[in-house]
């Protein structure tokens, strides 16, 4: 989990209100990811950003925003319109988003709970 | 699609034995393929990667995994399996577009490891 922070680790909202997840990394990486996990199931993509201001839509990023004005920073919002935001998120983070040798490093996620 | 599959939710070993969880892949051209561990409500932790050259792979906490391209396989082994190996796995394989490239996961399995 080390050189990439998520706070809070817990976080409650009630329904129809937006949240912002924090992700923060010290890895003077280019690439930053967010996924979404679920129990019983694996990693799903939301989106990811390969370079400072510059991100794409992963598998279900309806529901949620991002934006990457800052190398080290990748915040996610998870909007009134997630249908089902109640999931455990990881971000992650990769030296080059470009090159294939690298891999991911995660931080120790949040985990979102509405009620 | 580019995808891997984990074919076992949960694998059962006793502390002492060798320990296999299967990972199977399907891609267009070379494949990159990763496998990662997840302790409970942390983030994922690298394990290991094939990228190319021998197809045994040696990893982190004395697991290796075992890359064969006939089979489309790269199975995570440990010679001896231990307790605290008690984690969910997951195994990964590098998908490519135009916006550069992400990793896309298996569903994991669980490994549990009887004393």
């Amino acid at each position: 989990d080390g050189g990439i922070t998520q706070s809070p680790k817990y976080l409650f909202r009630k329904e129809g209100q937006n949240v912002t997840l924090s992700c923060e990394q010290n890895l003077n990486h280019d690439a930053m990811y967010w996924y979404r996990q679920d129990p019983g199931q694996g990693l799903r993509l939301i989106y990811y950003s390969q370079i400072v201001n510059d991100f794409q839509k992963g598998d279900i990023a309806e529901g949620y925003s991002v934006s990457r004005e800052k190398k080290e920073s990748f915040p996610l919002t998870v909007t009134s319109a997630q249908k089902n935001p109640t999931a455990f998120y990881l971000c992650a983070s990769q030296i080059d988003g470009r090159s294939e040798n690298y891999e991911q490093y995660f931080g120790p996620g949040t985990r979102l709970t509405v009620t | 699609a580019q995808s891997v599959a984990q074919p076992e939710d949960q694998v059962n070993v006793a502390e002492g034995n060798p320990l296999t969880v299967k990972c199977t892949y399907s891609v267009s051209g070379n494949p990159y393929l990763f496998w990662y561990v997840q302790y409970p409500n942390r983030g994922l932790q690298f394990l290991l990667k094939y990228i190319t050259g021998d197809n045994l792979v040696k990893g982190s906490y004395g697991f290796e995994a075992e890359f064969n391209k006939s089979q489309t396989s790269f199975h995570l082994k440990k010679p001896s399996a231990l307790v605290s190996d008690s984690a969910l796995y997951f195994c990964a394989v590098r998908v490519f577009n135009n916006a550069g490239n992400m990793l896309t996961f298996g569903g994991g399995t669980r490994l549990m490891v009887k004393p």
